[in-house]
């Protein structure tokens, strides 16, 4: 039973290149969350995603970031045009149902990016 | 805007002694609250969790308390073991909105 799959584990990137961050959630699960953490700091949300739609993206940065969770493959997170603030840890979870009252999100062991 | 607070960023607790770790929030609206544990290069995992119906909730050596006039709840770990070293995060969540909000952590080391 495998839980939330995230790849690659290490992202190198030189600043101006893009970014591509992967999800799948567990299996079963039908709704997405990008997470980052940038260093000393918490968990900050991004996007919050089900099949094929953004639910809400009120944390993704207006500028170079998007998101997508297409109806077959992985979730994908896409940085494109990387710049050094951008050197953190991502996180996607994935979760059941609907609303997040008495449910619990399922973590993957994130994405480390490193911007040059 | 932080809603959720971990005003302490470590706490070092001996083996077998209890650990308390400390949230506060501001939104009213939140009602249901989780604390996740994480390892360093590791994902969160899920801990415990209370919703705003009770006041404690209670797994083995983990209690969670919830104080809702205050806007606060706590952690308890006890006995705390050198295993349960790791970064501890508080989340709510809420009917109005669609996401964990989390705290910015607090890291216990359970020392020998």
């Amino acid at each position: 039973n495998a839980g939330v799959m995230q790849n690659p584990r290490h992202l190198v990137r030189r600043r101006g290149q893009e970014a591509r961050l992967r999800c799948s959630p567990m299996k079963g699960h039908s709704h997405v969350y990008w997470y980052r953490q940038l260093p000393e700091e918490g968990l900050k949300f991004m996007v919050y995603l089900q099949k094929e739609n953004i639910i809400d993206e009120s944390g993704m940065p207006k500028e170079r970031f998007s998101a997508e969770f297409p109806k077959e493959g992985p979730s994908i997170l896409r940085i494109q045009q990387v710049v050094r603030g951008d050197s953190a840890a991502y996180f996607c979870a994935s979760s059941l149902s609907t609303g997040l009252t008495n449910e619990k999100l399922f973590f993957g062991s994130g994405t480390q990016l490193s911007v040059l | 805007d932080q809603q959720v607070k971990q005003n302490s960023p470590s706490l070092s607790v001996q083996e077998g002694r209890i650990s308390i770790l400390n949230c506060d929030y501001t939104n009213s609206m939140f009602d249901y609250f989780l604390w996740y544990k994480k390892y360093p290069a590791e994902g969160p995992t899920f801990l415990i969790s209370i919703s705003s119906i009770k006041d404690k909730n209670e797994d083995g050596r983990f209690t969670v308390f919830l104080n809702k006039s205050a806007k606060h709840l706590s952690l308890h770990i006890v006995p705390s073991q050198p295993g349960d070293s790791a970064v501890y995060f508080c989340a709510a969540s809420g009917a109005n909105t669609d996401k964990l909000i989390f705290g910015t952590g607090t890291r216990l080391q359970v020392f020998p």
